[in-house]
């Protein structure tokens, strides 16, 4: 299986400072199609996951624009430019390239 | 508005079994591949199984395949988890996903217990 590490677990962030968090995979994510189907999740204290990002980098319908994707390959990072409250949760990247899909173990993000 | 709503979960004891379903609206079904991942307390996210728009095609993780079968009812925007054979370690929130699960449920429970 495609193994998904993601650092750092834990991110203490300050309001209305930026954020990053990394993920990497066991094997590269460009499908044949030319897509790189990397996603990122949000998960907020109590609620379902939703989607933030698709294919690397595009934003789902409804997300802020300070959430933003990058990478390439095996290499991703999602960024928060300016952290805000709603933002606490734990984050997870997730490969759909490979069967069995898999996720990171998820970086929790809360305020310092 | 997309909405999937799961429903079905609940205690069962070790080695029982549970139908898990979710009921689609907002969208036309019959033409996204629909998924089921599942989050054991306090843990991260887990995919189970996904189907294929039709149905013919369907692909589960090794810790359920031969116990869990994902199926799908297209005339009822429906969504099935049958799973048998259940372990303690399949205890978890079951949430069923369109497609590479840009949309969510808001999960069901499942938990194996004596």
């Amino acid at each position: 299986d495609v193994v998904m590490t993601q650092s750092p677990l834990s991110l203490p962030v300050t309001l209305g400072q930026p954020a990053s968090i990394s993920c990497r995979s066991s094997q590269s994510l460009v499908h044949s199609d030319g897509n790189t189907y990397l996603n990122w999740f949000q998960q907020r204290p109590g609620q379902s996951p939703r989607r933030l990002i698709y294919k690397v980098s595009n934003r789902d319908s409804g997300v802020p624009d300070r959430f933003s994707g990058s990478g390439s390959g095996t290499d991703f990072t999602l960024k928060i430019s300016r952290v805000e409250a709603e933002d606490v949760g734990v984050y997870y990247c997730m490969q759909g390239i490979h069967w069995p899909f898999t996720f990171g173990p998820g970086t929790k993000v809360d305020i310092k | 508005e997309v909405q999937l709503v799961e429903s079905g979960g609940g205690l069962v004891q070790p080695g029982g079994s549970l139908r898990l379903s979710c009921a689609a609206s907002g969208f036309t079904f019959s033409v996204y591949w629909m998924s089921w991942v599942r989050q054991a307390p306090g843990k991260g996210l887990e995919w189970v199984a996904n189907i294929k728009e039709d149905g013919s095609e369907q692909y589960y993780v090794d810790s359920v395949k031969g116990r869990f079968t994902i199926s799908r009812d297209n005339a009822e925007n429906s969504l099935y988890l049958q799973m048998n054979s259940l372990r303690a370690d399949d205890t978890a929130v079951y949430y069923c996903g369109r497609d590479l699960m840009d949309s969510w449920g808001q999960g069901t429970l499942v938990t194996v217990s004596s």
